[in-house]
């Protein structure tokens, strides 16, 4: 099995950064997946991590340590349609990822 | 190009009755998924279908069944429905395994 765990919530103040923390224990380990989901839309990918380190796409960047069981989600220069919440998903030896509940984040002025 | 799209997109049901969702994944993804998201939750894996067939399955009862056809698209099928089930189903599509999935909008589906 896989358990997954995150902040259920976060706030921050537009402008600033953020990070989302998630630790993971899986069967087996072939990646993990961030996605962003507002609020009653579909998830969207944001980012893809196999390896250790840190992958930088634009204002959000994904880190992994697959030893650790532990990835975080950096968001730079916060922004209020970043208000969403953020799953982490680790992908095991079925090759699907498994999602956790999410972390709500909360973006104000 | 168009991206995953599901239909209905909001269906109302009473219990014991059966539903069919359907889903139409994105432009050249071969790999279609389903997931059930409540409220409050992450998207929970119900099944997987690759070539027509059932590849993954999550802990999902046999009320919950499925298709793929040959253009890929897939159906969803929930027999006997509970109150439980009133949730968010979501279809996603890939071109192969652990590849990065494109959700569609979702079903909402609510059990009366």
């Amino acid at each position: 099995g896989q358990n997954i765990d995150q902040p259920t919530e976060m706030t921050a103040t537009e402008g600033a950064i953020v990070q989302i923390n998630c630790t993971y224990q899986t069967s087996g380990f072939n990646g993990l997946f961030w996605y962003q989901q507002h609020a009653g839309e579909a998830p969207t990918f944001l980012s893809y991590n196999v390896l250790d380190g840190l992958e930088e796409k634009g204002r959000f960047s994904s880190f992994l340590s697959r030893s650790k069981g532990y990835s975080y989600l950096l968001l730079k220069e916060l922004q209020m349609k970043d208000s969403a919440s953020y799953l982490c998903a680790p992908s095991g030896g079925s090759y699907i990822p498994t999602f956790g509940r999410g972390t709500s984040l909360i973006v104000h002025p | 190009d168009a991206g995953v799209t599901q239909s209905p997109t909001h269906l109302i049901k009473t219990r014991g009755q059966q539903v069919t969702l359907r889903c139409s994944p994105k432009s050249g993804h071969d790999t279609v998924s389903w997931y059930q998201q409540a409220l409050g939750q992450g998207p929970q894996f119900i099944f997987q279908y690759y070539e027509e067939e059932e590849r993954q399955r999550g802990n999902f009862p046999d009320r919950f069944s499925g298709h793929q056809f040959p253009n890929y698209s897939s159906e969803l099928n929930v027999n006997a429905l509970l109150l439980g089930d009133s949730a968010l189903y979501l279809c996603a599509s890939s071109l192969g395994a652990n590849q990065p999935q494109h959700f569609g909008d979702g079903t909402r589906l609510s059990i009366l």
